[in-house]
């Protein structure tokens, strides 16, 4: 299986703040690579598709980048909403994996 | 607007099969992939497979012995049965469509099933 290694695991940020969190495959996974968005009781949502594209009806504040091993999402400028738990989930091989996920909290 | 709802026993005895079912509205099951995945304390998301709207699946190794998974077109419904159960299965249990190209897209709100005698 393709391990995914996301991090950081829990993270702190200001409203208006700007943060990173990395996904690395343990084997290259092209572009096969999408980040999702879950909130408590809500249905996960897909932010980005083919590792940079953006989903519509997605904010321009999230954006994202990488292919092979590395990928990162950004999210700038952070809003109230934004506080939740993000997951990268890579669809090269079966089965498909996800990272640990990353829980973003407000400081 | 696509939705996706799962159903099924919230509660399982131990040795005994889950069986969950989602409903799709908003899209046809043709032309793509049906997939479920589940959300436990201790491993977070894990994949459990996924099947073709023509029935072909793709199952997790560690759970293919116990996971059988179907599509019934006319109700617009996937099935999940996952047998001879243990605590360990108990989980947030998702179904999500999957375009096969760019992945999952659209996922369920999920429900709670708990193996417990």
């Amino acid at each position: 299986d393709i391990q995914m290694t996301q991090s950081p695991s829990s993270l702190s940020a200001s409203i208006g703040g700007r943060v990173t969190i990395t996904c690395r495959a343990s084997q290259g996974i092209g572009i096969d690579l999408g980040w999702y968005q879950q909130k408590p009781g809500q249905a996960p949502k897909r932010l980005i598709y083919a590792a940079s594209s953006l989903q519509s009806g997605v904010p321009s504040r999230f954006s994202a980048s990488g292919s092979g091993t590395e990928f990162t999402l950004t999210i700038s400028s952070l809003q109230p909403e934004d506080f939740a738990t993000y997951y990268c989930l890579q669809h090269y091989t079966y089965p498909h994996t996800f990272g640990q996920g990353t829980k973003l909290e407000i400081k | 607007q696509v939705q996706l709802q799962e159903s099924g026993p919230r509660l399982v005895k131990p040795s005994e099969t889950l069986s969950l079912t989602c409903s799709v509205s908003g899209s046809s099951l043709t032309s793509y992939y049906w997939t479920w995945i589940r959300l436990t304390p201790g491993k977070g998301l894990q994949w459990i497979g996924q099947i073709y709207f023509t029935g072909t699946t793709n199952y997790n190794p560690s759970l293919e012995s116990r996971v059988t998974m179907s599509v019934d077109s006319s109700k617009n419904q996937l099935s999940l049965n996952l047998s001879s159960v243990t605590a360990a299965d108990s989980a947030i249990y998702y179904c999500a469509r999957d375009s096969g190209m760019f992945g999952a897209d659209y996922w369920g709100r999920g429900t709670l099933v708990t193996v417990s005698s």
